[in-house]
Order: C-alpha cells, then sequence, then structure tokens
C-alpha cells in the first residue's frame, strides 16, 4: 500500500521568502514521488519528479525537492517566492506503473 | 499537439440521469486514466487502461464505466449520477514507460448533479 500526507493544507508566504511545502510518503516498494503544481481552474502541471536517482531534485519555476528515505520525506522548497507561485500543489507517489497517490494539497498564498 | 482534451468544461445533471465525459489524447500515450479532484482530498484515481481493450479500476471506481477502444479515446460513463458524483474530473495520459513517466492532465471537466 501508499500514500501520501502534505502536513499543510495552506501555507503563506511573503513574497522574496522561502517556500516549504512538506510531504510524507508510505510505499511498500523504492516509490516515484512528484509535485504538481495547478493554478486556480487550470489543470495540473509537473514541477518535478524523483525517479531514484539524485537525491536532490530540480524542478521547473526554481522549484526543489529532496528525497530522504530515513524521514520517509519529499519537502518541495523555493529559495525567493513570487506571486505568480500562487497555487495548489500536490505531492503524489507511485510504487508501480498504474497507481498514482495525491495528497489532499497545499494551498500556497505569496502575500505582496 | 493538443495534448489532452476534455469535454464538456462544465456539465449539470440531474439525479438518475446518464453521461458521458469525453477524454481525447493526441500524443499516441498507451497509458489513460480518470481521476476525480474533491476539495481536501487530492485527486483519487477513477479508472485507468494500459491500451486499447484493456482498462481497469483504480481507488474509487463504483458509479463509473469505461472502455478503450482506441488508443486516442477514453470516455468515462456515469449510467445513473448520483450527488455523490459532484466532482472535477480529470483525465490524464503517458507512456507506459513506467511510474517515472511524466502525466499530461486534460483541463478537466466539472460536474454537478443535483
Amino acid at each position: 500500500a501508499q500514500s501520501v500526507t502534505q502536513l499543510d493544507s495552506h501555507v503563506s508566504v511573503s513574497e522574496g521568502t522561502p517556500v516549504l511545502l512538506r510531504c510524507n510518503y508510505s510505499s511498500s516498494y523504492s516509490p516515484s514521488l512528484f509535485w504538481y503544481v495547478q493554478h486556480p481552474n487550470k489543470g495540473l502541471q509537473l514541477l518535478l519528479k524523483y525517479t531514484s536517482a539524485a537525491t536532490l531534485v530540480k524542478g521547473i519555476n526554481g522549484f526543489e525537492a529532496e528525497f530522504k528515505k530515513s524521514e520517509t520525506s519529499f519537502h518541495l522548497t523555493k529559495p525567493s517566492a513570487h506571486m505568480s507561485d500562487a497555487a495548489e500543489y500536490f505531492c503524489v507517489v507511485s510504487a508501480n506503473n498504474n497507481d498514482m497517490r495525491f495528497g489532499a494539497g497545499t494551498r500556497l498564498t505569496v502575500k505582496p | 499537439n493538443a495534448g489532452v482534451t476534455q469535454t464538456p468544461k462544465f456539465q449539470v445533471l440531474k439525479t438518475g440521469q446518464s453521461m458521458t465525459l469525453q477524454c481525447a489524447q493526441d500524443m499516441n500515450h498507451e497509458y489513460m486514466s480518470w481521476y476525480r479532484q474533491d476539495p481536501g482530498m487530492g485527486l483519487r484515481l477513477i479508472h485507468y487502461s494500459v491500451g486499447a481493450g484493456i482498462t481497469d479500476q483504480g481507488e474509487v471506481p463504483n458509479g463509473y464505466n469505461v472502455s478503450r477502444s482506441t488508443t486516442e479515446d477514453f470516455p468515462l460513463r456515469l449510467l445513473s449520477a448520483a450527488p455523490s458524483q459532484t466532482s472535477v474530473y480529470f483525465c490524464a495520459s503517458r507512456r507506459t514507460g513506467g511510474s517515472t513517466d511524466t502525466q499530461y492532465f486534460g483541463p478537466g471537466t466539472r460536474l454537478t448533479v443535483l
């Protein structure tokens, strides 16, 4: 079985300050992990993915995430938030080809 | 490429009515899937297909049927709509190279069942 827990349903930061969105996972197998972003009334876009290569993964728009097996975590970070980063972010785990489990999502608000 | 397209964008049904949500992709992807998105619950997998003629159930399949007669199309059918099926539905596709492949999502269909 596999599951994802996003530890914060809502995160609010000021523009120019760091972003941290937390994700813990559970998986019986070596997982693949993803972060997706969803802007209001839009579909989902892949930010980055971990596939058992480097543990620090760089994605689009300055985001990155670090896979920590000992902590079963895959937190998403960005050094400096931009207004356009305001969106909902989903952490996703997949332990086989056909079953992806999404977290409940974290809504990121960026204040000017 | 148009990517993954979904129709309609919005739909209102009465309880007991049936309808089909359409999904098409032009990327020649073998794998296609349907998710529903509900507030506070992320996306949950309804059904998926790894190729024409092959479908399987996901996490929340009850009340939904699918078929895959072509590589391009993967319609989702609600035979007798219920208010609990009010949700936003997303179709997605990817190659079947593995779970590491990027999934491409459609823009979604917002369904309300009264």
